[in-house]
Parts: structure tokens; sequence; C-alpha cells
């Protein structure tokens, strides 16, 4: 009964490639992200989804786009990948707009994505 | 723009000692802040969590404190074992906004 799991959990692939990441949670949360840990541990949110709705973008490049078929998938899609996309990628899963609730994040195991 | 910094950025120290990991915030309007701790090559594990209207929070030999005012927290961490050893990391919320991490604190506990 894993509350927010993550396929893959590694992907090697080359240059050029166009690559998916999938994530699912359980927990009845209504506010999905993705996060972008690179070479140096550093976490950084890349986008966050509330309702099926992208609510936040950070500057990151269009070719990747995240897609939520609905409140407990969160799938990621990265077109024409590149050497610096190398890095972990995490879900989480919290909360959102529903007052009185923690917003405690919880996180998926991580996907480790190697681009060659 | 929220800020967060750990330090140290890493820490050593032998079996059995107390120790306290320091988190500071440069945005005071937070909703809650969450410790977590990473193994290598693993996920995130959530430690604590503390709401904006608590002190403090405890969970076994863990126990984090929040000042919010001076946008502070610690983990304190006693009676430290090698199973122990992991970066501690410490991210701030305001809401159902994305967590800002800090870059972490790396411990080694030598037996």
């Amino acid at each position: 009964d894993t509350a927010v799991s993550q396929t893959p959990k590694y992907l090697v692939t080359q240059m050029g490639n166009d690559k998916s990441i999938k994530c699912e949670q359980n927990l009845g949360h209504d506010t999905m992200y993705w996060y972008k840990q690179d070479s140096k541990k550093f976490l950084k949110i890349m986008f966050s989804y509330n309702n099926k709705e992208l609510i936040i973008n950070e500057t990151v490049p269009n070719r990747f786009s995240p897609k939520s078929p609905d409140k407990a998938h969160l799938n990621l899609h990265i077109n024409s990948l590149e050497l610096g996309d190398s890095a972990v990628y995490f879900c989480a899963s919290s909360f959102g707009l529903a007052g009185g609730r923690s917003y405690e994040q919880y996180f998926g195991p991580g996907t480790r994505l190697t681009v060659t | 723009k929220q800020e967060v910094t750990q330090i140290p950025a890493a820490l050593s120290v032998p079996e059995g000692e107390n120790l306290v990991l320091n988190c500071s915030f440069t945005d005071s309007a937070i909703y809650n802040l969450q410790w977590f701790r990473q193994d290598p090559g693993k996920g995130l594990t959530s430690l604590l969590l503390i709401q904006s209207s608590q002190r403090e929070q405890t969970s076994g030999r863990l126990n984090a404190s929040l000042d919010k005012s001076s946008g502070r927290s610690t983990l304190y961490i006693a009676a430290s074992q090698p199973g122990d050893s992991a970066t501690y990391l410490c991210a701030v919320g305001s809401g159902n906004t994305p967590l800002v991490f800090g870059k972490g604190t790396r411990l080694s506990v030598i037996a």
C-alpha cells in the first residue's frame, strides 16, 4: 500500500530521446508536485498541480510537459533529452486548498534519469 | 523569495553523542516546516512536520523546534547511532505551495 509511487525507478537513455515518468498517489491528495534533485543533491520544484490544473511552473524548459489525467496521477514527459537533464526526479503530493489540513508533503522514491 | 540555509553542510560525530542540525529561512511567512532524511541513492523520508503555530515536535530520539519570528529551526538528535547517518533536509512550506529546500546536512555517526 505504497503512498506515492513512481515508475520507472531507473531510466537510462540517449540524448535526443523522449521519455516519460509516471507518478501515482493513493492518499486522496488533490495537489501533486514534481521536484528535481541535481548532481549537487539540491531539490527544486519544477511543477505543481492542484485538481488536475497547473498552478506552478518554475523556469523549466518547455521540453518538460507534465500531464495530470486525474487527481491521483501526475506524469512527466520529457522531449529531446539533454545531458543536463540527468538527475533524480521526485514526485510528491499533499492536500491543497482545504482548510485545516497540515499540507504535509509525501514523496515518492524518485526516478534516477541518466542521459548518455 | 524564500531561501533556506542549513548549517553545517557536513557533520561527523562519534556514536552516542547528542547533536543539533540548524536550518534558517529568510521569509517568516511560512505555514509549516518539514525535516526529511535522505539515505544515499534513496528517496525522502519525512521525519517531523511542525506547523507554524507550534514550537516543537518530537518523535523518538528526534526533536525539532521552530522559531518563526527569527526564521530558525533546529533538529536535535539524541544518543546518535550509526544508523542515523544520512543527509538531513529542511524544507519550508507556505500552504499548498511547493516546499523550498535547504541543501542539507550530511551526517556521519562513527561507531
